[in-house]
């Protein structure tokens, strides 16, 4: 079984760019979530993504977006990259289903750092 | 509001003593679960414990022992005999139930506590 995968695993921008991050989830796994880890931070949650529909939303701006494929890897999109978007960025891929509560497995993150 | 607070920044220990993370946590959802998470330095989110929120019996696996009271909204994380491997980030996390057919219910984490074990 494979796990969760994301790439690339470090990334330097500058300031107004724009960067895409790939997330690959777990075999078997239809959900996919990502987060955003800011330094000495705990991660927060950005958003869903099941189905290939957006499925929820924590309090991030729109010039963050994404998007799920068909076979459930993901893309996390951030426009106009500013200095406080460098984190460590996870994805979480889970399994929504009949089951009561569907763990979600992380991935090692990408470090995006923007200058 | 759903809010998880680590009271403790940063703990440092000698190996072999024991240690208990804190975890309080607000929520006014009846059903919910609350899971601790260990980061080592390399970055991922090691999975370490889920507890649904009508499930108070502690849990211990090994040298890990969980305490759940709902009295207090609390669910520390003991480690007993700590050795240098448990070095790393903690974290204490909350989810709402997935409601039925519906999104599954995403994480809400403290802050964290840095652990450190010295030989």
């Amino acid at each position: 079984e494979t796990g969760v995968t994301q790439s690339p695993t470090h990334l330097i921008k500058t300031r107004g760019q724009q960067v895409t991050l790939r997330c690959s989830s777990q075999s078997g796994h239809n959900t996919v979530s990502w987060y955003q880890q800011a330094l000495g931070q705990g991660p927060q949650f950005i958003f869903q993504y099941y189905r290939e529909e957006e499925n929820g939303r924590g309090n991030f701006p729109p010039r963050f977006s994404g998007l799920q494929f068909p076979n459930y890897s993901s893309e996390l999109n951030v426009n106009a990259l500013e200095l406080d978007d460098s984190a460590l960025y996870l994805c979480a891929s889970s399994s929504q289903g009949l089951a009561v509560y569907n763990e979600q497995f992380f991935g090692p993150g990408t470090r995006l750092t923007v200058l | 509001a759903q809010k998880v607070t680590q009271a403790q920044t940063e703990i440092s220990v000698v190996e072999k003593e024991d240690v208990t993370l804190d975890c309080v946590y607000e929520t006014r959802d009846t059903t919910y679960y609350l899971f601790w998470y260990k980061q080592p330095p390399s970055g991922e989110l090691v999975f370490l414990i889920r507890r649904n929120s009508f499930d108070e019996q502690n849990e211990i696996s090994g040298r890990y022992s969980w305490n759940f009271q709902k009295s207090t909204s609390s669910f520390n994380f003991t480690i007993t005999a700590s050795q240098v491997v448990d070095s790393a980030v903690y974290f204490c996390a909350l989810s709402e139930a997935k409601s039925l057919g519906g999104s599954q219910g995403n994480l809400i984490f403290g802050k964290g506590t840095k652990l450190s074990v010295k030989p």
